[in-house]
């Protein structure tokens, strides 16, 4: 079956240093999803990437889709302490409506 | 901003129980899904619902489980007889549309623990 791994799993960074997480399917994807969850909470949605290449913004937070619609990556400028948290991506895989998640990435930002 | 409803928080259980937990879904989100996470693993998609009916479900979906919408409202999960790997935190989570790029909506979830 379809399968979505992230690299790293963990990730321990000083505030103020870039952050980034990388995420990859197995098979080609309809769309990709990023969600947020915090300790002890619940997957919240942050952004959705559709097209082949494409690249979103959301303040210093920068995703990006591949050519191919196989991998993405969210990159983090200047962490902060908000930022703490286990990054999932998702994938859609066009046949049907559910999100497979990815592994995961937590980070943690040390003051 | 419209939540998602899960009951109860926790649900402490012994092995070989049944157990439902239930979701109060968003208005006019229309289709329903159950994830669960182990602790600290990855969030695993069990089933999607829709139209009063069972859309897609995965492997770990077995006879054991079963999902419905009782009274058009409330939305529920049900384990037949609990195993100890069933503990894990079940999220439910809804969606507005069957477009492929609208966000899941999470509850905060139900933390099992099966002794």
């Amino acid at each position: 079956g379809q399968q979505v791994m992230q690299i790293p799993q963990y990730q321990h960074v000083q505030e103020g240093e870039d952050f980034t997480t990388y995420c990859n399917s197995s098979t080609t994807l309809s769309n990709i999803q990023w969600y947020k969850q915090r300790p002890g909470g619940h997957p919240v949605f942050l952004i959705q990437l559709v097209k082949s290449g494409e690249v979103k913004k959301q303040k210093r937070l920068t995703f990006q889709f591949g050519e191919a619609k196989k991998n993405s990556s969210l990159h983090i400028t200047a962490t902060q302490t908000t930022d703490v948290g286990t990054y999932f991506c998702a994938g859609g895989g066009g046949a049907t409506n559910k999100l497979i998640f990815g592994t995961g990435t937590l980070l943690a930002v040390q003051p | 901003e419209p939540e998602v409803t899960q009951t109860p928080s926790h649900q402490v259980t012994q092995m070989g129980q049944e157990v439902i937990l239930r979701c109060v879904p968003i208005s006019n989100h229309l289709y329903f899904y159950w994830y669960r996470q182990i602790l600290g693993q990855k969030v695993e998609f069990l089933v999607s619902f829709y139209n009063n009916e069972i859309s897609e479900k995965s492997e770990i979906f077995d006879d054991q489980f079963s999902v419905e919408r009782p009274d058009g409202s409330n939305f529920t999960l049900k384990i037949r007889s609990t195993k100890l790997e069933d503990s894990a935190m079940y999220f439910c989570a809804n969606q507005q549309s069957s477009s492929y790029n609208s966000p899941l909506h999470f509850g905060n979830g139900t933390r099992l623990t099966v002794t």
